[in-house]
């Protein structure tokens, strides 16, 4: 699976857009991009994923760019409850090889009043 | 829908014991996979089972081990525990299909003294 790099921390303001950047400059045409956040000492919740298009849903959305070498995580109206590691990671379709996840250290997203 | 559930939610040990965690996902799910988050390490991918056969597996000592059973609920077990397998032990489950998202559960806490 493509490596990616995050920044460790980042700032939003609570009511704005919390925008995560992602690398993942050696992805390869069949993996795809998942987002996870990890709220202290809680599991890992799924936020989203894609392959090559936008995709959004109620918790965030996801923009890959077009040579699929970086995306962005946007929540768009962040709150206090936000406050947590968000983990961006590349992974291949399913087969019967499995399905690891490899979590690298992700970026630590604080909200702030 | 009920989340993926592990039991007990937290563990003391001392050092020399075993301890066997258990993981229930979410119904209708058949993969099972196992983390290890540590501090130092971050979380780390321990194994994977899908229909009671182990189909992935981390770096990690052969005193960790898992199984699962016919109803997709999974146990790990750590024998002659170690100080540093002081962590958070986590399981998510999966569908399978070919954009399988995993759910984690809250995790165990384990402490070995």
């Amino acid at each position: 699976d493509a490596k990616t790099t995050q920044p460790p921390s980042m700032d939003c303001a609570e009511g704005r857009a919390a925008n995560l950047p992602c690398n993942h400059s050696t992805i390869s045409g069949n993996e795809y991009v998942y987002w996870y956040r990890q709220i202290h000492s809680q599991g890992p919740q799924y936020i989203i994923h894609g392959l090559k298009n936008n995709e959004t849903n109620e918790m965030a959305s996801l923009i890959i760019t077009e040579d699929r070498k970086s995306s962005t995580l946007i929540l768009p109206h962040a709150t206090l409850r936000d406050t947590a590691v968000y983990y961006c990671i590349v992974r291949g379709a399913s087969n019967n090889a499995g399905n690891m996840l490899t979590f690298g250290g992700g970026t630590r997203l604080m909200v702030k009043p | 829908k009920a989340g993926v559930t592990q039991t007990p939610r937290y563990l003391i040990k001392t050092r020399g014991q075993q301890v066997t965690l258990s993981c229930s996902p979410i119904s209708g799910h058949r993969s099972v996979s196992w983390y290890q988050q540590t501090p130092g390490q971050g979380l780390q991918f321990l194994f994977e089972y899908f229909s009671e056969t182990q189909r992935n597996k981390g770096n990690f000592p052969g005193r960790f081990s898992g199984r699962q059973f016919s109803n997709s609920r999974s146990e790990m077990n750590v024998s002659t525990l170690e100080l540093g397998d002081s962590a958070l032990y986590l399981c998510a489950s999966g569908r399978r299909d070919i954009q399988e998202t995993q759910y984690f559960g809250p995790g165990t806490r384990l402490l070995v003294l």
